[in-house]
């Protein structure tokens, strides 16, 4: 069984549309994430959430929305896409921190804005 | 502010030798973990080994040992043995306190195995 899914693997769009990728985790982990990582291969965290809770917000653009229904599904919207937002989104998981609070990833989404 | 810093854009490296990828963090905080991660071409992330700031001894995993020095703030990967299926990038990870919060990432190392 997957641990984390994220959906779809592969993302392309052309610029000013709306899109939205899907992740659900089995892990009964409390916390979920989405990260950013750019060309480059940096990985940058953009949203941590707690028991649906958001608690990390990484001054990210107001087109980004995420949305928890539950602790075991991330999901995250993007407005108005714009070339620059073509990189990997991972979404990712964990329990509170300590031995065993790895984060385990999804897959990752390719983003292709054109 | 907390900080990942892996100083080694790309590695290359004999199959069969050991290897050292470097990683040195910044915290003020006296809490903290440190993770390594694995992303191979296909572009998964694959957690590979933990060390506690409080843990007392080095952590090691199979083939993968960390060396954790406190007092320089360094959390060296050492990969013993390798094989061509560790050709990957390598990434440093420092998690601050016991919320899980975030993970904050190093700039990643590549590493390549030569046969």
């Amino acid at each position: 069984d997957t641990a984390v899914s994220q959906t779809p693997k592969y993302l392309v769009t052309q610029m000013g549309n709306d899109k939205s990728i899907k992740c659900e985790q089995n892990l009964g982990h409390d916390t979920m994430y989405w990260y950013k990582q750019d060309s480059k291969k940096f990985l940058k965290i953009m949203f941590s959430y707690n028991n649906k809770e958001l608690i990390i917000n990484e001054t990210v653009p107001n087109r980004f929305s995420p949305k928890s229904p539950d602790k075991a599904h991330l999901n995250l919207h993007i407005n108005s896409l714009e070339l620059g937002d073509s990189a990997v989104y991972f979404c990712a998981s964990s329990r509170a921190g300590g031995r065993g609070s790895e984060a385990f990833f999804g897959q990752g989404t390719r983003l292709t804005v054109v | 502010a907390q900080k990942i810093t892996q100083t080694q854009p790309g590695m290359f490296v004999q199959e069969k030798e050991a290897v050292t990828l470097d990683c040195t963090y910044d915290t003020s905080d006296p809490s903290y973990g440190l993770f390594w991660y694995k992303q191979p071409s296909s572009g998964e992330m694959i957690f590979l080994i933990y060390q506690g700031s409080y843990d007392q001894q080095n952590a090691t995993e199979g083939r993968y040992s960390l060396n954790f020095q406190k007092a320089r703030k360094s959390a060296n990967l050492v990969i013993s043995a390798s094989q061509l299926g560790d050709s990957a990038m390598y990434f440093c990870a420092m998690r601050i306190g016991q919320g899980a919060q975030k993970l904050v990432f190093g700039q990643g190392t590549r590493l390549t195995i030569n046969p």
